[in-house]
């Protein structure tokens, strides 16, 4: 069974910085690429970032460019998306995402709730 | 502001068949496969149709999506309590060099 298990979420005050981690089972992991995508409170669903397989190519939101950046560790199976300079507007439920090479984003994470707040 | 636009809320009674548009321009829905997904309450979300108009295993043949120019459709027919949700369409935005989802249809079986 295909799961993906995000943690690293809670809150964290405006400026500061946190590290969310996605651990995924169940597939090969080294042969997918990942995403993170967010909902804030109520929201719609916002696209955040793409790494592929091997990790060599990688995308970014304008949203979260240049604060945040996507990593992976095949030996791990894991995913990561480090944030920093976090604002109040990036309170949301983080989501990873396995890409599969037709249907996109096939298998997601429960989410990861971040809030920032003072 | 979403880069895609859908409409806020969408409605039917039972049996009813009920459509949402996703619109777009010649950079994202012009030039790219369209997506659809399914988000229930309080859970995440869920593909229910990619490259415009397939359905992955499971998903009831009542459930359709259409793309035309750089517009999209998905069309749920024979409607039933357990299809109230919000639905999303997304797309690869060439100008962006990201993904990009529209804004998130309420759906509403009355």
């Amino acid at each position: 069974e295909v799961q993906l298990v995000e943690s690293g979420g809670g809150l964290v005050q405006p400026g500061g910085s946190l590290r969310l981690s996605c651990v995924v089972s169940g597939f090969k992991f080294r042969s997918y690429s990942m995403n993170w995508v967010r909902q804030a409170p109520g929201k719609g669903l916002e696209w955040l970032s793409y790494i592929s397989s091997g990790g060599g190519i990688i995308y970014y939101a304008d949203s979260v460019k240049g604060r945040f950046t996507i990593s992976r560790d095949n030996a791990k199976n894991s995913v990561y998306l480090q944030m920093t300079s976090l604002r109040v507007g990036d309170t949301a439920i983080y989501y990873c995402a396995r890409e599969a090479p037709q249907l996109w984003l096939d298998h997601w994470g429960q989410g990861n709730l971040v809030t920032v707040s003072s | 502001q979403s880069v895609l636009t859908q409409p806020p809320s969408a409605s039917g009674t039972p049996g009813q068949r009920a459509t949402i548009s996703c619109s777009g321009n010649s950079s994202n829905i012009g030039g790219n496969f369209v997506y659809w997904y399914q988000q229930l309450a309080g859970a995440a979300p869920k593909v229910i149709i990619y490259r415009n108009d397939q359905r992955p295993s499971g998903v009831p043949d009542r459930i359709s999506g259409s793309k035309s120019g750089t517009s999209a459709s998905l069309a749920i027919s024979g409607l039933r309590s357990e299809d109230e949700a919000h639905y999303y369409c997304a797309t690869w935005d060439a100008n962006l060099s990201g993904w990009v989802f529209g804004g998130g249809t309420k759906l509403t079986v009355l």
